[in-house]
């Protein structure tokens, strides 16, 4: 079936450093969303990206949907203690836009030191 | 508000047993999907619901069965429990005709088998 691969796995930074994220697959997306997760919670969306090559920030967080359509990275600056949790990518395919489906990555563990 | 609320919280059964999983979707929200999610994994699509009926279905044995109700909550069942069941069991609701990136997860059901 249809894999994301999500990487780093984990992270632990400094208070205040930028950290990077990506995601990669071998199929084609028509939409890429970011999401985080914190413990004991679902998914909360951060991000959601919907053309190949497009730029998007919220707040700190930037996103990009790559121009190949099978990408795309997550970039927090200045990082916070409250940053921590897993970041996830998600993808969603030609034809199920509305089907309640994605595909998640493996998910990035980020910590960060105060 | 309520979003979507799952129930319950917790569960630990053995291998065979036969469980059912409760979700209410967040109010206006008519369909619900459910994904699991192992531990250190991003959430897996199992199915969605509308209309009473299942609509879509990740790669799942039969074992995992579901049901919608009149009120648009809905269960989920899993038959002839697996060790590797074991995971976090989410539910997300969306209005139905809504892009997925408008998914609203709950907080999970968190399924020990034993």
């Amino acid at each position: 079936g249809q894999q994301l691969n999500q990487s780093p796995q984990s992270m632990f930074i400094q208070e205040g450093e930028d950290v990077s994220m990506n995601c990669t697959s071998s199929s084609i997306f028509n939409t890429w969303l970011w999401y985080k997760q914190d413990p004991g919670e679902g998914p909360v969306l951060l991000i959601a990206l919907y053309k190949a090559g497009e730029l998007t920030s919220n707040g700190r967080l930037t996103a990009q949907f790559g121009i190949t359509r099978k990408d795309s990275f997550l970039n927090i600056s200045a990082s916070i203690p409250s940053d921590v949790g897993i970041y996830f990518c998600a993808g969603q395919t030609p034809g199920s836009s509305n089907t309640g489906k994605l595909i998640f990555g493996q998910g990035t563990t980020l910590q960060v030191k105060p | 508000d309520a979003g979507v609320t799952q129930s319950p919280t917790h569960l630990i059964k053995t291998r065979g047993q036969q469980v059912t999983l409760r979700c209410s979707p967040k109010s206006g929200h008519d369909t619900v999907s459910w994904y699991q999610q192992a531990l250190g994994q991003g959430p897996q699509f199992i199915f969605q619901y509308y209309e009473e009926e299942e609509r879509q279905r990740g790669n799942f044995p039969d074992r995992f069965s579901g049901h919608q109700f009149p009120n648009y909550s809905s269960e989920l069942n899993v038959n002839a429990l697996l060790l590797g069941d074991s995971a976090l069991y989410l539910c997300a609701s969306l209005p139905r005709g809504l892009s997925n990136e408008k998914l609203f997860f709950g907080s999970g059901t968190q399924l020990s088998v034993l």
